[in-house]
């Protein structure tokens, strides 16, 4: 089974500064089969970026995703209030979805 | 725009069956991946299973046969059985949708079930 290990657990910063999120899968996958989510307290997932760069519908270009390989990362610039929340990587392979644990993005 | 509605009895009786349904419009069942996600309280996700073309299905292997997803095209619903649930089966649970077999691009809010007795 493919693990998503996504660090830091917890990341602090102040709006207007620039998140780095990591996603890092146990073996190489292809980057068409890796997604971000963004989770707020009491809200169900919403999908920011598919095929580990393609922004989703409606997401600020502040959202960018990149990697190959084991190595992915997701970049918010300038962070807004609203894009304090937490963060899910995920990936499909051998026939299954899995999640990574998250990164909780908090205000500093 | 498609919009998904979680329902179900919050609260089910140690080794019962977890009964839930998910109520689409602005979309037909018949077309794309319908799944069913979950979340226990502080944690993270955990894919549950997907149903296709409303006959087709595929499961996560961690829940040992236990989960079922069908669907009923006469009321553009799919649903989830969950068989002798735990306490590790209190969670969240979300329907989701997916266009192609790679990402959840629509969810419904959620759902709480606890397991308890």
């Amino acid at each position: 089974d493919i693990v998503l290990t996504q660090s830091p657990g917890t990341l602090s910063l102040s709006p207007g500064e620039r998140a780095t999120l990591s996603c890092r899968a146990s073996q190489s996958v292809s980057s068409s089969y890796l997604a971000w989510y963004q989770q707020t307290p009491g809200q169900a997932p919403r999908l920011l970026i598919y095929g580990a760069s393609n922004r989703a519908t409606g997401i600020p270009d502040r959202f960018s995703g990149s990697g190959s390989g084991t190595d992915f990362t997701l970049t918010i610039t300038r962070l807004e209030p609203e894009d304090f929340a937490v963060y899910f990587c995920q990936h499909y392979g051998y026939s299954r979805f899995t999640f990574g644990q998250g990164t909780k993005l908090e205000i500093k | 725009q498609v919009q998904l509605q979680e329902s179900g009895p919050g609260l089910v009786k140690p080794s019962e069956t977890l009964s839930l349904t998910c109520t689409v419009s602005g979309d037909s069942i018949t077309t794309f991946y319908w799944s069913w996600i979950r979340q226990p309280p502080g944690k993270g996700l955990e894919w549950i299973g997907y149903l296709y073309n409303t006959g087709s299905n595929n499961y996560n292997p961690s829940l040992k046969s236990r989960a079922t997803i069908s669907g009923d095209t006469s009321k553009n619903q799919f649903s989830l059985k969950l068989t002798s649930v735990t306490a590790a089966d209190t969670a969240v649970y979300y329907c989701a949708r997916m266009k192609w077999l790679l990402y959840f691009d629509s969810w419904g809010q959620g759902t709480l079930v606890t397991v308890s007795s």
